[in-house]
């Protein structure tokens, strides 16, 4: 298996709702990132976890809560959004954050913020 | 802060053509990724390039690490390689966040 899986595809919530997009990998990956992609732009870094632990926060607001229970799954729940928020959520993992190796993309989240 | 460039920025090809995308960079590297996005879509990882040159079906990459310049060949283009293109630098081993360029939007017509 050399996917990084992310579900849902597409998503629509409302500023009110509490959801959480996923991402899972079965390469064995230490290192995971959760990015954030806007029309026409690159992807922006929001988190990278190291063998399960949090190592980088870009200063990314509260809303967004990420989450990693085991070392193949990453949540990123999510709570209070606005519609500035809307986005592609792009997943990614590689080998250890020291050696990015088998650098891999997810075909990431579609969300739209009402 | 690495500055990361990419050349052209829209290249419209015609279906058969080779085509050529540049990355330049302004700080010493690790490793260069090309990445490949189609309209709409997740991210591809094509290459990882630390030196020389990588080949995969029609896709070769290069790198230069004295110039810091790397670029992405396609050979016998086709509509389906219609995507935006991607570089994104390393600067470190140890350091955990890419620099992405802006990309480039190649369209291949039939």
């Amino acid at each position: 298996d050399t996917e990084v899986t992310q579900t849902p595809k597409h998503l629509v919530m409302g500023m009110t709702n509490k959801k959480s997009l996923k991402c899972e990998q079965h390469m064995g990956h230490r290192a995971m990132y959760w990015y954030k992609q806007k029309a026409k732009k690159p992807p922006e870094l929001m988190f990278v976890y190291s063998y399960e632990k949090l190592s980088i926060n870009e200063s990314v607001p509260s809303r967004f809560s990420p989450e990693c229970p085991n070392s193949s799954l990453l949540n990123l729940h999510l709570h209070a959004l606005q519609p500035e928020d809307s986005a592609l959520y792009l997943c990614a993992s590689s080998h250890r954050t020291g050696q990015r190796y088998g650098y891999t993309f997810g075909s990431g989240t579609r969300l739209t913020v009402v | 802060k690495n500055e990361v460039e990419q050349s052209p920025q829209n290249l419209t090809a015609q279906e058969g053509e080779f085509i050529t995308i540049n990355c330049s960079y302004s700080v010493g590297i690790s490793a260069l990724h090309w990445l490949q996005q189609h309209p709409g879509g997740g991210i591809v990882s094509l290459f990882m390039l630390s030196s020389g040159k990588k080949k995969h079906g029609r896709l070769i990459a290069t790198i230069n690490i004295q110039e810091k310049h790397s670029s992405l060949h396609i050979t016998a283009s086709h509509p389906r390689d219609s995507a935006v293109y991607i570089c994104a630098v390393d600067p470190h081993f140890g350091n955990e966040k890419l620099t992405f360029g802006t990309g480039t939007r190649l369209t291949i017509i039939p």
